[in-house]
């Protein structure tokens, strides 16, 4: 069974720019959840979207951005970069169940630079 | 407020040395759910262990366990006769159920460093 994939892995990008990035989750998953992570700050949350809805929205400015498709994979949009973008992205999945009791399978991350 | 606090932010042991991570949330569910996760430098998290807040037994899996005490709201985790390949940035988590579905607060991690 194929992992939760994020592509690509690896991304330059110049301040003012725009960024779209993709998460393709485990078969049989509709949650996926996305997450910035930076050094000292941890796991931040961004959204959240299942079925094709976002579900929960974490305290970013609306330059982030995101959206799933009906075969749940998602992609995530960061327009008008800033230097603080600068970031490891997470995608997560999971079924999506209602409860507290979900399991996370996370992707190994795309690395923005924002120059 | 943090949620999560994993006030230990880099430890580095010698390699068969004992180690405990410490984690400490803040909730006001009853019921809810406690994770830790694993990330080693290829940056994909790898789960551990889920733990539900009715459950408050020790766990120990190989030289892995967990000691979770609502009393002081803490899930700590401890590695017996530390190993090279534990290093890694360890993340404690809380889940709540959240509309039809939960949210996430995962702590700053911890980084180990086991060293030869």
């Amino acid at each position: 069974k194929a992992g939760v994939t994020q592509t690509p892995r690896y991304l330059i990008k110049t301040r003012g720019q725009q960024v779209t990035l993709s998460c393709s989750p485990i078969s049989g998953h509709r949650s996926v959840s996305w997450y910035q992570q930076t050094p000292g700050q941890g796991l931040q949350f961004l959204f959240e979207y299942f079925s094709e809805t976002q579900r929960n929205k974490g305290n970013f400015p609306g330059r982030f951005s995101g959206r799933q498709f009906s075969n749940s994979r998602s992609e995530m949009n960061v327009s008008t970069l800033e230097l603080g973008d600068s970031a490891l992205y997470l995608c997560a999945s999971s079924f999506g169940g209602s409860g507290a009791n979900e399991k996370l399978f996370f992707g190994s991350g795309t690395q923005l630079s924002v120059l | 407020a943090q949620k999560v606090t994993q006030a230990q932010t880099e430890i580095s042991v010698v390699e068969k040395e004992d180690v405990t991570l410490d984690c400490v949330y803040e909730t006001r569910d009853t019921t809810y759910y406690l994770f830790w996760y694993k990330q080693p430098p290829s940056g994909e998290l790898v789960f551990l262990i889920r733990r539900n807040s009715f459950d408050e037994q020790n766990e120990i899996s190989g030289r892995y366990s967990w000691n979770f005490q609502k009393s002081t709201s803490s899930f700590n985790f401890t590695i017996t006769a530390s190993q090279v390949v534990d290093s890694a940035v360890y993340f404690c988590a809380l889940s709540e159920a959240r509309g039809s579905g939960n949210q996430f607060y995962f702590g700053t991690g911890t980084s180990l460093t086991v060293i030869p």
